[in-house]
């Protein structure tokens, strides 16, 4: 699976949105991007995922550039309790798989 | 509600036992979850590959005599840390894949994790 590359940390303001980048330069073309965070002694949790459309939920957005090289995962309203490592990993559900590889990710912190 | 259930969620063991972590697949049946051992401060791990029927597929490094896995069932996989040791303190996390063409979503779910303390 293709890596990816993450700043390690950011900041934002409670109630702005925060927009978490992604490097996955070397993602081919049946490759899907994945996104989940980690609070605090907790299971990562799913966020969102897609393939090359910018996708949407009740969670975030998902901007994927045209290259598909790399994407933007979008809180529209941040709160404190987004805070957490957010993971951007990109999976081959194709082959069979699913294994996951885990990055380092971002670590978000949310202020007041 | 959750789709994965891990229990204990917090276990603590004396050097040289053995300790038993269960994950379960609450909302379908899954022939593959995964195992993932995470260090304070690291990111997630992958351990091993749990198959229901077969044997379990390790990562290099990762011992398969000392974490057994059983995958006796299509909901129920077990990490069994044997003979364990300080530095197996750890927090152990199991994710399941849901089966293809059963939902157009998500298709990887994790458990909340549980934490080892060897003592």
């Amino acid at each position: 699976d293709a890596k990816t590359t993450q700043p390690p940390s950011m900041d934002c303001a409670e109630g702005r949105a925060a927009n978490l980048p992604c490097n996955h330069s070397t993602i081919s073309g049946n490759e899907y991007v994945y996104w989940y965070r980690q609070i605090h002694s907790q299971g990562p949790q799913y966020i969102i995922h897609g393939l090359k459309n910018n996708e949407t939920n009740e969670m975030a957005s998902l901007i994927i550039t045209e290259d598909r090289k790399s994407s933007t995962l979008i809180l529209p309203h941040a709160t404190l309790r987004d805070t957490a490592v957010y993971y951007c990993i990109v999976l081959n559900s194709g082959a069979g798989s699913y294994q996951l590889t885990f990055g380092k990710g971002t670590k978000l912190s949310v202020i007041p | 509600g959750a789709v994965v259930s891990q229990h204990p969620s917090r276990v603590i063991c004396k050097s040289g036992t053995s300790v038993k972590i269960e994950c379960r697949s609450l909302d379908f049946q899954a022939t593959t979850m995964f195992w993932y051992r995470q260090f304070p401060k690291q990111s997630l791990m992958l351990m091993a590959t749990s198959n229901e029927g077969s044997k379990a597929t390790y990562e290099q490094g990762v011992e398969k005599d000392k974490f057994l896995i059983n995958h006796a069932s299509l909901t129920l996989s077990t990490l069994t840390v044997t003979s364990a040791h300080p530095e197996d303190s750890s927090f152990y996390i199991c994710s399941v894949r849901r089966p293809v063409g059963l939902h157009s979503g998500n298709t990887i779910y994790f458990g909340e994790g549980s934490w080892l303390t060897v003592v």
